[in-house]
């Protein structure tokens, strides 16, 4: 079993839809958990952090679940802008496990 | 404010020959620093990190290694390429532990 697993997609969505992407852990011990997003052929970007009571910026909502060892995050009425892949990030410590992302494309 | 700089952007190696990229962070002192390979298509696979000056960490046996001669500077080398080191490198710092790292804007290494 792979420490962090994502759908790979790719989720292709109409402007204004919500989307959701899952991904579980592994390690139970894991402490802090973050979702980054990367645009084709840059750097991934913190995009936030997930805290356990749940957390939202906007339009984008982080929870954590730790019993099941999952997080998710939810995008509601995307843009063509949201476009990117999404990267699930579990860290423990200075152990930082990146999942192999989730694409997701936005189109009018 | 703090900024991540890598060098070069692309580079286009021979197998068999050396490389050597850089990373140098500004505006903190003591990060934590971090080596990162991504391969077309894949997840990021974390090579090496450094939580001091000649302190290094080695996450997969390979032909890579990495130094850190300066709190703020951490340099990636290999004596010689394989062409199964062609990806995208990239560079992150980190300031506590756990902590959120924040990613320089990597360099594409081509080996052919």
């Amino acid at each position: 079993r792979k420490e962090v697993e994502q759908d790979p997609g790719p989720f292709n969505v109409p402007e204004g839809a919500t989307v959701a992407f899952n991904c579980t852990y592994s390690n139970s011990a894991s402490q802090s958990f973050f979702w980054y997003r990367q645009d084709c052929r840059k750097e991934p970007k913190l995009l936030m952090s997930v805290y356990s009571s749940g957390n939202e910026d906007g339009r984008f909502t982080a929870q954590l679940n730790r019993a099941s060892q999952y997080i998710s995050l939810l995008i509601r009425d995307s843009k063509l802008s949201d476009s990117a892949t999404y990267l699930c990030v579990v860290c423990d410590n200075n152990d930082m496990r990146f999942g192999a992302g989730t694409r997701l494309t936005v189109k009018p | 404010s703090q900024t991540i700089h890598q060098w070069p952007a692309t580079l286009v190696q021979p197998v068999g020959s050396p490389l050597s990229l850089e990373c140098t962070v500004e505006g903190t002192s003591n990060p934590n620093l971090y080596w990162y390979r991504q391969a077309a298509g894949r997840g990021l696979q974390l090579l090496f990190y450094s939580v001091g000056i000649g302190q290094i960490s080695s996450e997969v046996p390979q032909n890579l290694s990495a130094s850190r001669p300066q709190d703020r500077q951490f340099i990636l080398s290999s004596k010689k390429l394989l062409l199964s080191d062609s990806g995208f490198y990239l560079c992150a710092w980190s300031v506590g532990l756990p902590a959120e790292q924040y990613f320089g804007p990597g360099t594409r290494l081509t080996v052919t």
